[in-house]
């Protein structure tokens, strides 16, 4: 079965200081991989994915994110943190090949601290 | 540029009630998917659309869930019967080609409440 894991419902970071919202997936075959971030009453939003090449991918508002094979895992990453960055944050695997199904976990909750 | 918007925003039905949820991609956006987000959950997949085709609907959690695309662009969702556990936000997104490399862009949601 395919799946996601955010091992942290929540993760609280001061303002200034990085961030990691961790990811790690089963997927059959060779996944893309995406993050989106959800805030209140708002559609979610795409930040970055990782198709294929660089195992670094940069994306939206200064975020990037590691893709690690061995590890079957995503982490986003943001090297200062924004109070503006308090959202709700899903990564979500899709099986390449299949109908672009996203896979979503039940995401995890950023709140940065001023 | 517009983005994908849904209609209407928020729906409260009664038990038994029939719904009908609207979606409008991005103009030209061949590929289409609806999404269910109940309280506290990621969204799961219901069914996707390549043009008016509907290509995977292995989502829908039953067969009073009903979804089209008839002229390849606005798609509407419909519920029949509603039942209380069908109270959740209703995620429609659109994507550029049928090519999974490409992201997804989502509207803001209808939040469906049965009472």
């Amino acid at each position: 079965a395919q799946s996601v894991a955010q091992p942290e419902d929540q993760v609280n970071v001061a303002e200034g200081n990085p961030l990691t919202v961790k990811c790690t997936y089963s997927v059959s075959g060779n996944p893309y991989l995406f993050w989106y971030v959800q805030y209140p009453n708002r559609g979610l939003q795409f930040l970055l994915k990782y198709i294929t090449g660089d195992n670094l991918v940069k994306g939206s508002y200064g975020f990037e994110a590691e893709f690690n094979k061995s590890q079957t895992s995503f982490h986003l990453k943001k090297p200062s943190a924004l109070v503006s960055d308090s959202a709700l944050y899903f990564c979500a695997p899709l099986r390449a090949g299949g109908y672009n199904k996203l896979i979503f976990g039940a995401g995890t909750r950023l709140a940065v601290h001023p | 540029g517009a983005g994908v918007s849904q209609s209407p925003r928020y729906k409260v039905a009664k038990r038994g009630q029939d719904v009908a949820l609207r979606c409008d991609p991005i103009s030209g956006h061949v590929s289409l998917f609806w999404y269910q987000q109940a309280l506290g959950q990621g969204p799961e997949f219901l069914t996707y659309f390549q043009n008016e085709a509907q290509l995977d609907k292995s989502g829908l959690p039953s067969d009073r869930f009903f979804a089209e695309r008839p002229e390849g662009s606005v798609s509407t969702l419909k519920i029949q019967r509603t039942q209380q556990e069908d109270s959740a936000v209703y995620l429609c997104a659109s994507s550029t080609t049928g090519t999974s490399t490409h992201e997804q862009y989502f509207g803001p949601g209808t939040r469906l409440t049965v009472t």
